[in-house]
Formats: C-alpha cells, sequence, structure tokens
C-alpha cells in the first residue's frame, strides 16, 4: 500500500518552461488537495478536488492548473514558470468531506525555478 | 485570507522539559487538526479536535481547542529527542484546509 505518491522528487526549471507534477493515491479517496510550502508561511492550498470531475481553486490558484483525471490521479501544470513558485508541492488525499477525516501528505516535489 | 498564526516560531529546549505551542486565529473554524513534519516528508496527523473547549491527550500531547473554536494549543509534557520536527495547526471550513505558520521545535538531549 504506497499511500500518496509524487512525482518527481525533484525538479529545477528555467523561467518561462512548463511543467507537471503528478499525485495519485491508491486508498480510494474521494478528495485529492495541492498544497505549496514556503519557509515561514507554512503550507498554502492552491486547489483541490472533492470528488472525481470536480476542481476547486484554494487560497494561492494563479500561475496553476489542476486536472482529476481519475478517482486515483491529480495533477498539477505550471504553464510557465515563474521563480516565485520555487517551493515545495505537496498532494495529499482524504476520503471524504467531514472535519474529522484525515488526510495523508505525499513526500513532496522539490521545485527550482531559476 | 483565513491565516493561522502560531507562536513561538522558533523553539530549542532541554530534553525533559515542557512545553506549549499556541495557534491563533481570528476565524471559527468547524475543526483543527496538528501535524508533525520532519524534514523531508509530508505532514503526519496527530490529532483532530471538533468541539469547542474539547481537549485530547495523546501520551505526552495534549491539544486544546478554544471555547469559541479560533485557536487551539498544543502541550508536550518531558519533551524528548524523537519530538523533533516542525508542528502545524490547520483549522478546516468545509473542504478546504487553512495550515498555520509552523512551530520549528527541537529537543535536546
Amino acid at each position: 500500500n504506497a499511500g500518496v505518491t509524487q512525482t518527481p522528487k525533484f525538479q529545477v526549471l528555467k523561467t518561462g518552461q512548463s511543467m507537471t507534477l503528478q499525485c495519485a493515491q491508491d486508498m480510494n479517496h474521494n478528495s485529492m488537495y495541492w498544497y505549496r510550502q514556503d519557509p515561514g508561511m507554512g503550507l498554502r492550498l492552491i486547489y483541490y478536488s472533492a470528488s472525481e470531475g470536480t476542481t476547486d481553486k484554494g487560497e494561492v490558484p494563479n500561475g496553476y492548473n489542476v486536472s482529476r483525471l481519475n478517482k486515483r490521479e491529480f495533477s498539477l501544470r505550471l504553464e510557465s514558470a515563474a521563480p516565485s513558485q520555487t517551493s515545495v508541492y505537496f498532494c495529499a488525499s482524504r476520503k471524504g468531506q467531514g472535519g474529522g477525516e484525515t488526510q495523508y501528505f505525499g513526500p513532496g516535489t522539490r521545485l527550482l525555478v531559476l | 485570507t483565513q491565516l493561522l498564526e502560531q507562536s513561538p516560531q522558533f523553539l530549542s529546549i532541554q530534553e525533559g522539559e515542557n512545553l506549549t505551542v499556541y495557534c491563533n486565529s481570528s476565524s471559527v473554524f468547524s475543526s483543527l487538526q496538528w501535524y508533525r513534519q520532519e524534514p523531508g516528508e509530508g505532514p503526519v496527523l496527530l490529532v483532530t479536535v471538533v468541539t469547542g473547549g474539547e481537549v485530547k491527550k495523546l501520551k505526552r500531547l495534549t491539544f486544546q481547542f478554544g471555547d469559541a473554536r479560533k485557536d487551539s494549543s498544543l502541550h508536550i509534557t518531558a519533551a524528548q529527542p524523537g519530538d523533533t520536527g516542525l508542528y502545524l495547526c490547520a483549522g478546516i471550513t468545509g473542504n478546504q484546509f487553512y495550515f498555520g505558520t509552523g512551530t520549528s521545535l527541537t529537543v535536546i538531549p
């Protein structure tokens, strides 16, 4: 049981390049999330998907797009990377939408935009 | 933006000491969670508190949710080096999570 997996683990981009961060979960969870983590700012929600076929903006969606490809996979795309998008990106999932549901995180993708 | 402020931002203590971490907001949340994160890994859930005034204990860790459901605290008794890590609180509203700024704890043997 792998839980939440993310690829790649590390990536270096030049300003203006595009890339897609991949996330998959094998726990049959309905909800999936993308966060970015920056020093001194905690984790900030970029986008989330409450169920297959739906996506919603979080706190900091500008510069990103997402696709909920199926129940297992939720990808994050940077169309034109900027240095301000240098961060650690975490994908997470949880079974339902109840306040007490546990959220499971992947190991993160470390992105550097030059 | 529903910002949660954590204090202190950094904490370095000797093994065996007690400590308290605070998580404060001007917003009301339906529930609040505490996570611990090790370097190079994603956060791992420690506890969820749902009811205003609720207190939960997890071995040497005691979590409290404020009566107004705007703030929370984490108290660690007799800290051990294994408690070292980044502690994050997260307020939950609907399907959105709002994370705190984090408290980096180092417990020195």
